[in-house]
């Protein structure tokens, strides 16, 4: 089974409105990850953060973690018709080691 | 910087028939992966290698697919004899030493019939 699960599957907004999604994870890891894909492209990687991090921010990005809950939230603010795109989280859950496993993402979709 | 590149694009392949799908990473880079994206399954981690050594290839399907890295700006995923189930978007993604974010390719769509 899937080491991440991101939520909701599917995301429809308005631009300019924030966009948030969620990410669960099952073990304990050393980083989680988020990447954007667009239709028909690769993964690009968006922000990492870090077990003993609690919050990142990148430009209109904002990451948290609870490793508590297991549990990682992506936002993105004042969304962009550019920011139609699948989101991915991958957890990072062996120490030292860079294999990532990834979510079935969440296909986020901005209005205009 | 070009990015991580693959070849072909796309390939379309009858069943039975050897497949090669080929990767160049990010010069410097030392980590690389081949990864599987299906609707069904999602992402799926096939194999990685660090400095041309392959470390954890348990995601490989079956003895069908196999995997080079013969130095440390090219690798080949290859599947032998290919079927209809193999039909993806396999990716290549590489990553330099002591950071974790991968730099992934295009992706190579692959079409078994």
């Amino acid at each position: 089974s899937q080491q991440g699960e991101e939520d909701p599957q599917a995301l429809s907004i308005q631009e300019g409105e924030n966009a948030t999604m969620n990410c669960s994870y099952k073990t304990s890891i050393n980083n989680l990850q988020w990447y954007r894909q667009n239709s028909g492209r690769g993964l690009v990687h968006l922000i990492l953060i870090r077990s003993n991090e609690r919050e990142k921010h990148s430009g209109r990005l904002r990451v948290t973690l609870d490793t508590s809950k297991k549990s990682s939230s992506l936002l993105i603010t004042a969304s962009r018709a550019a920011d139609t795109a699948s989101y991915f989280c991958a957890t990072n859950i062996i120490q030292g080691a860079q294999k990532l496993v990834f979510g079935q993402g969440t296909r986020l979709t901005i209005n205009p | 910087d070009a990015g991580v590149i693959q070849s072909p694009r796309h390939e379309v392949t009858e069943m039975g028939q050897e497949v090669t799908l080929r990767c160049k990473p990010i010069s410097g880079h030392n980590s690389l992966f081949w990864y599987r994206q299906t609707m069904m399954r999602g992402l799926e981690l096939l194999i990685y290698f660090n400095n041309n050594v392959p470390i954890d290839d348990s995601g490989m399907p079956e003895d069908r697919f196999s995997a080079k890295m013969p130095n440390a700006s090219f690798s080949t995923l290859k599947i032998q004899p290919s079927e209809p189930r193999d039909s993806a978007v396999y990716f290549c993604a590489s990553t330099p030493r002591g950071t974790y974010g991968y730099t992934f390719g295009s992706g190579t769509r692959l079409t078994v019939v």
